[in-house]
Formats: C-alpha cells, structure tokens, sequence
C-alpha cells in the first residue's frame, strides 16, 4: 500500500534563516507531488506541483521554493524565512485522474 | 476560472442531528469531486468521490454526497452525527487529471 511521509513534524525558525521540509511517497511510481500551505482557520493554498522529476510548477510568488530530485522525494524550501511563512505545510500525492492523498503535515513557526 | 464555494465557515449540530455541507463548483466540464475530512494538526483524509456514473456515492464513517450537474453541486450529507464527526471539511474538485482546486473549509461543531 502507498505512504507518504513528511518530515519534521513541528518546527520552529527564526526570521531569516533557512528551511527545508521534506516529503516521500512510499508504493507508487511516477505520482503527481503538491505542496500546500494552510494558514490558521484557512484553506489550502497550493504553492507547488510536480508532474515528474525536476519538473516544478509555481503557483505562488514568494521566497519558497520546491525541488524533486527523485521520483518520490519532494523538498520545500527557503533561504530566508518571514513572519508570514507560518503556517501547516501539507504534502499530497496523486496519480492522473485520481484522487489526492495527503501526509500528515509540518506545522511551522517563525518567530 | 475554475473556483469551488463553500458557503458555509462554520456549522454547529446537535449530537444525533443530521447534516448537509454545501459545495458548489464552477467549471466547464464535469469534474472530479471529492470531500476531505480534516481533524486539528493532522492531513486530509478523503471521505468520498464522484468520477462518473451513480450521481448518490457513499463514503467512510457513514457520509454521503451528491453530484447535481443542474446546480453545480456536490453537498455532503449525514443522516446522524456523531461528537468524533467534529472537524474541518473540504470540498474539492479535479481537473485536467493533475490539477485539483479547493473550497475554503466549513468547520463543524457537535454538541452534546
């Protein structure tokens, strides 16, 4: 069966220093990679998608960025964190005509 | 441009009560629909779909919805609700296979 697993849970950052959050699929090949950010009491606002290795479609404009440097493997990351980059970062996965599955999240704090 | 509404931020019920969530949708074709469910600090769990065919699908932990093309909806239903039902959810739609959109959330409380 498929997992899919992020790390770390919690973080906690100081404004300006570096992130990097990580995300892996387990049981599936080739699989469609989305990162999401939701703010407190919003929805999800999705900042990244992958169709394939290296392949990285921005949604939003900011200090974010993503890298998928195998198949299954999929980075968030940032050089400089800001205030408003807080927040529940979720991971998901699909296959084509199919339905998203999600991980369990990483909640991020700067302060 | 594709856009999925949830009317309703915040919805409470009595413990036992029924329950309809609202979705409405906006896209050119029939798309792929799905409701999440999510609990605090945790992912999305999904709790049914609609791709094709029967319009009334039956989900997990009793949920039901379903798809009327004439009004672009696809509102999720309970006949009883359960205290454990209390969460966030989401309406979502697919497109173009890879691309999914979704609503703003409707957060339920159950009371006792």
């Amino acid at each position: 069966s498929q997992t899919i697993h992020q790390w770390p849970a919690t973080l906690v950052q100081p404004v300006g220093s570096p992130l990097s959050l990580e995300c892996t699929v387990e049981g599936t090949s080739n699989p469609n990679l989305y990162w999401y950010r939701q703010a407190a009491g919003r929805g999800l606002q999705l900042l990244f998608y992958s169709v394939g290795i290296g392949q990285i479609s921005s949604e939003v404009p900011q200090n974010l960025s993503a890298s998928r440097p195998q198949d299954r493997q999929f980075i968030l990351s940032s050089k400089k964190l800001l205030l408003s980059d807080s927040g529940f970062y979720l991971c998901a996965w699909s296959v084509p005509h199919n339905e998203q599955f999600f991980g369990p999240g990483t909640r991020l704090t700067v302060l | 441009a594709q856009s999925v509404t949830q009317p309703d931020i915040h919805i409470t019920v009595s413990e036992g009560a029924s329950l309809e969530l609202r979705c409405n949708y906006s896209y050119g074709a029939t798309p792929y629909l799905f409701w999440y469910v999510q609990s605090p600090g945790q992912g999305l769990q999904l709790l049914l779909k609609y791709f094709s065919g029967d319009t009334l699908v039956q989900g997990i932990k009793g949920f039901e919805a379903e798809f009327k093309r004439s009004q672009s909806s696809f509102n999720l239903r309970k006949p009883s609700v359960h205290w454990s039902d209390a969460a966030e959810y989401f309406c979502a739609v697919g497109v173009t296979g890879n691309q999914f959109y979704f609503g703003t959330g409707t957060s339920l409380t159950v009371i006792p």
